[in-house]
């Protein structure tokens, strides 16, 4: 798996924009991009994930430069209930197992 | 969206006691994982499951034990419990590893 780095911490207040940025250099040809988000005391769930350009769903945005070097969650107007965890992981169907990594702890505050 | 179920939420046990922390999903899927995670601290898989009768070590050591007699079905299990054991138990499952697994609720375990 390739390798991650992300913002161990971001700051907001609510109805902003939030863009947590990933770093992940040594992306290979047919890895995508994946986002989870985890509340305290919850499992992770599953976001968004992409290959290139852009994805939105009802959730969030993911953008991806060309050189897919690194990615950006948006999260479009973030509110209290956005405070969690972020974890951006970076691979392939050829693998069977996820690491997380220490993910973007989000506080979003009023 | 798959359905895992887990339990119990919450267990308090003391040292030396055998315990099995129970793991479900309703949605016929391949691969089942477990996931142990302090709180504040990153998740770590300590096993994984590609289907029946399939069970791997994952990438934290762990004493505890697994088993996949059923596809639904994929307990843990701790022989003898001891405080190092305290920690939150997450389930997952995928019908495709990489790309979405969905997470039981957890169970946190302390041992005293």
């Amino acid at each position: 798996l390739a390798k991650t780095t992300q913002p161990i911490s971001m700051d907001s207040y609510e109805g902003q924009e939030v863009n947590i940025t990933c770093s992940h250099n040594n992306i290979a040809t047919n890895d995508y991009i994946t986002w989870y988000q985890q509340f305290p005391s919850q499992g992770p769930r599953f976001i968004i994930q992409g290959y290139k350009t852009k994805v939105t769903n009802e959730v969030a945005s993911l953008f991806i430069p060309a050189d897919r070097k690194s990615s950006t969650l948006s999260l479009p107007r973030v509110s209290l209930s956005d405070t969690a965890v972020y974890y951006c992981l970076v691979g392939n169907s050829g693998y069977s197992t996820l690491t997380f990594g220490k993910g973007t702890m989000l506080l979003v505050s009023p | 969206e798959a359905d895992i179920y887990q339990t119990p939420r919450y267990l308090v046990i003391g040292t030396g006691k055998k315990i099995t922390l129970e793991c479900s999903q309703t949605m016929g899927h391949d691969k089942m994982y477990w996931y142990q995670q302090d709180p504040g601290m990153e998740l770590h898989l300590i096993h994984y499951s590609y289907g029946v009768n399939s069970t791997e070590k994952g990438d934290l050591s762990s004493e505890s034990t697994v088993s996949r007699i059923r596809t639904e079905h994929f307990p843990l299990t701790l022989e003898s419990a001891r405080p190092s054991h305290t920690s939150q138990y997450l389930c997952a499952a995928s019908s495709d590893g990489f790309y979405e697994q969905y997470f039981g609720p957890g169970t946190r375990l302390t041992v005293t």
